[in-house]
C-alpha cells in the first residue's frame, strides 16, 4: 500500500535557526513528491515538488527539500527560520496505482518558530 | 487561491438535511477533487473527477455524492448530513502530472 508518514506532530525551532520537517514515503515505482503549507483558516499552498532530476529541490519562501531514495525520505528544510513560517505542513505523494493525479497526504506537522 | 472559489464558506445545518457544496474554477484544469480535513487525519479524498461527467470515489466516499456537468464546476452533496460529517472541506484542481491547487475551504457544522 502506498503511504506517507510525517513522524512529528509538531516541530519547534528558534527564529534564525535551521529547520527540518520530516517525511517518509512508500510507493511502487518512481515517486512524485510534494510539500504544501497551510496557514490558519486558509487552503493548502503548494511549496515544491520532486518528480525527477536533482535530489535537492528548491521551492517557495526559501524552502527546499531533499529527496533520498535509499531512505525513502523527502525532508523539508530551510536554512534560517522565520516566525512567519509558523504553519501546518503537509507532505504528499502521487498515487501511482491509478492514471490520475490523486495525492496521498501525510497527517501534517505543525511548525512553531519562536522569536 | 489559483482561480478556485468555494461556496458557501461557512454553513451550519441540522442532522438529516441535504447539503450541497460548490467548487468553481477559472483555470480550465481537467482534474478536480474534494477533500475533508479533520484533526489527526490530514486530508482525506472524498471524490474526484477526471473530466466532465467522469467521477470516481476516494477513500472516504460513504455518504457523499458528486457531480460535474461543466469543466468549471464540481459539486459535493451530502444526501443526509450527519454529525460525523462536520469538517472543513477543500476543493482542489490539477492538470496531468502537476501539483494540486486548493480552494479556501468550506467549514461545515452539522448539529
Amino acid at each position: 500500500a502506498q503511504s506517507v508518514a510525517q513522524p512529528e506532530d509538531q516541530v519547534n525551532v528558534a527564529e534564525g535557526n535551521p529547520l527540518t520537517v520530516k517525511c517518509t514515503y512508500s510507493v511502487s515505482g518512481n515517486p512524485y513528491l510534494f510539500w504544501y503549507v497551510q496557514y490558519p483558516n486558509r487552503g493548502l499552498q503548494f511549496l515544491l515538488k520532486y518528480i525527477t532530476g536533482d535530489n535537492l529541490v528548491k521551492g517557495s519562501y526559501g524552502f527546499e527539500a531533499e529527496f533520498n531514495k535509499s531512505q525513502t525520505s523527502f525532508h523539508l528544510k530551510k536554512p534560517s527560520a522565520l516566525v512567519s513560517d509558523s504553519a501546518l505542513y503537509f507532505c504528499a505523494v502521487r498515487d501511482s496505482s491509478y492514471n490520475t493525479d490523486k495525492l496521498i497526504f501525510g497527517t501534517g506537522t505543525r511548525l512553531q518558530v519562536f522569536p | 487561491d489559483a482561480g478556485i472559489t468555494q461556496s458557501p464558506r461557512h454553513k451550519v445545518t441540522e442532522t438529516g438535511t441535504p447539503v450541497t457544496l460548490r467548487c468553481h474554477q477559472t483555470e480550465n484544469h481537467r482534474y478536480m477533487y474534494w477533500y475533508r480535513q479533520d484533526p489527526g487525519h490530514g486530508l482525506r479524498l472524498i471524490h474526484y473527477s477526471y473530466g466532465v461527467k467522469d467521477t470516481d470515489k476516494g477513500e472516504v466516499s460513504d455518504g457523499y455524492s458528486v457531480s460535474r456537468s461543466k469543466t468549471e464546476d464540481f459539486l459535493l452533496t451530502l444526501e443526509s448530513a450527519t454529525s460525523s460529517q462536520t469538517s472543513v472541506y477543500f476543493c482542489a484542481i490539477s492538470e496531468s502530472g502537476g501539483e494540486q491547487y486548493f480552494g479556501p475551504g468550506t467549514r461545515l457544522t452539522v448539529t
